[in-house]
Parts: structure tokens; sequence; C-alpha cells
């Protein structure tokens, strides 16, 4: 079954710090990849997505991430973090034609990003 | 747009109780998806709707059914209510489900369950 894993449970960082948040998926035919993020009290709003091309994807608010196929890996970065910036912070995958998924994301188990003023 | 909407906010019920939620869209879209959160779990599907009137069974479905007779319309059902499904469910739709698709998530219902 597909599997997304996310490394780091808890992230507390100062402000002005770099930030890279790992995730790693388990299938290995063609995927779709979001990150999603979770400030507290909303809802999930997507950060950034990957379909095909540049594996350097830029999204929203100064993030970036980047799709390195033969790591499974799709890790997100943020070169200097502000306090507005914490928040619960999701990768999900949408492996295409895997079992009929019809567009179904699987999610990691999230990340909390507590950043420090 | 409002984009997706769910009612209730919040809910308390007892064991063996039932309730429905409600998630509205005004996107169009086709697809639609019910999720739970629980706390260090991530996000965990329910059920889901490929279009007006069908339904298919996501990752954690038991306990729970689901009806779409509107496309705009995705209800969830508690028959019988149980603590374990004290949770927080957010509802989502997306235009399909070509696998690129953004999913757009509503505010979430917070359900206790005592």
């Amino acid at each position: 079954a597909q599997s997304v894993s996310q490394h780091n449970h808890h992230v507390i960082l100062s402000e002005a710090a770099s930030l890279e948040l790992g995730c790693n998926y388990s299938y290995g035919g063609t995927v779709n990849l979001f990150w999603y993020v979770q400030y507290p009290g909303q809802h999930l709003q997507l950060l950034l997505k990957y379909f095909s091309g540049d594996p350097l994807v830029k999204g929203i608010k100064g993030f970036e991430a980047e799709f390195i196929k033969s790591k499974f890996s799709f890790n997100l970065r943020k070169p200097s973090v502000q306090w507005s910036d914490t928040a619960e912070y999701f990768c999900a995958v949408n492996a295409q034609n895997y079992g009929g998924s019809q567009g179904n994301l699987i999610f990691g188990k999230g990340t909390k990003l507590s950043v420090k003023p | 747009n409002a984009g997706v909407t769910q009612t209730p906010k919040f809910r308390v019920l007892k064991t063996g109780q039932s309730m429905t939620l409600l998630c509205a869209q005004d996107m169009n879209h086709e697809y639609m998806y019910w999720y739970r959160q629980d706390p260090g779990m991530g996000l965990r599907l329910i059920h889901y709707s490929v279009g007006e009137g069908t339904t298919a069974k996501g990752e954690v479905p038991d306990g729970y059914n689901v009806s779409r007779l509107k496309k705009q319309n995705f209800l969830l059902g508690l028959e019988s209510a149980a603590p374990s499904q004290t949770s927080v469910y957010f509802c989502a739709s997306s235009p399909g489900g070509a696998g690129g698709e953004t999913q757009y998530f509503g505010p979430g219902t917070r359900l206790l369950v005592l």
C-alpha cells in the first residue's frame, strides 16, 4: 500500500532560521505531490504542488519543495521562517493509476512547526 | 464564492446518537471527500464521491455513511455515534480525479462523542 512518511513530528525554530521538512513516499510509479498547511484553528490550504517538469517547485509565502525521484522524496524548504509560519504542515501524495484511487490523496501524519519570535 | 462550507462547526453527541454533517461547495467540482483528522494521525479518508449519485469507501469507512444526491452537497452520516468517532471532520472537493487536481478544504466540524 502507498504510504507517506514525515520524519519530524514537531520542529521548533527561531525566526530567520532555515527550514527543511522531510517527506518520503512509498509508491514507485508516477506521482503527484502536495504540501498543505494548516494554521491554528483553520482548514488546510495548498502551499505548493508538483505534477511534472521542473522538480523544484515554488509555492506561496516563500516556500519551495524539491522532488527527488530516486529518493522518493519531496522535502519542503524555506530559507528564513517567520513567526507567522507557525502551523502544521502535511505532505500528500496521489499515485496515478494506483488501484483506482481516482485522485485520492494519501497524507502524511503532519509536522508541527513552532517559530519563536 | 464561498468555496467549501461545512455545517455544523461543532457538535457534542452522546454515544448511540445519530447525526449528519453537511458539506457544500459552490465551485461545480465533480469530486468530494470526507476526512477525519486525529492528533498524530494526519488526515484519513472516510468516503469520497466522483460525481452526483456516486459514493465510494476510503481508508476508514466503518461507522459512517454518505450520500451525494446533489452535485454541490456531500453528506456524512453517523448512525450510532461512538467515542472513537470523536474527531475533526474535513470535507474537500476537487474538479476531477486526474490525480493532479488540488483539493479544496472546508473549515472543519469538531465532533465530541461522550
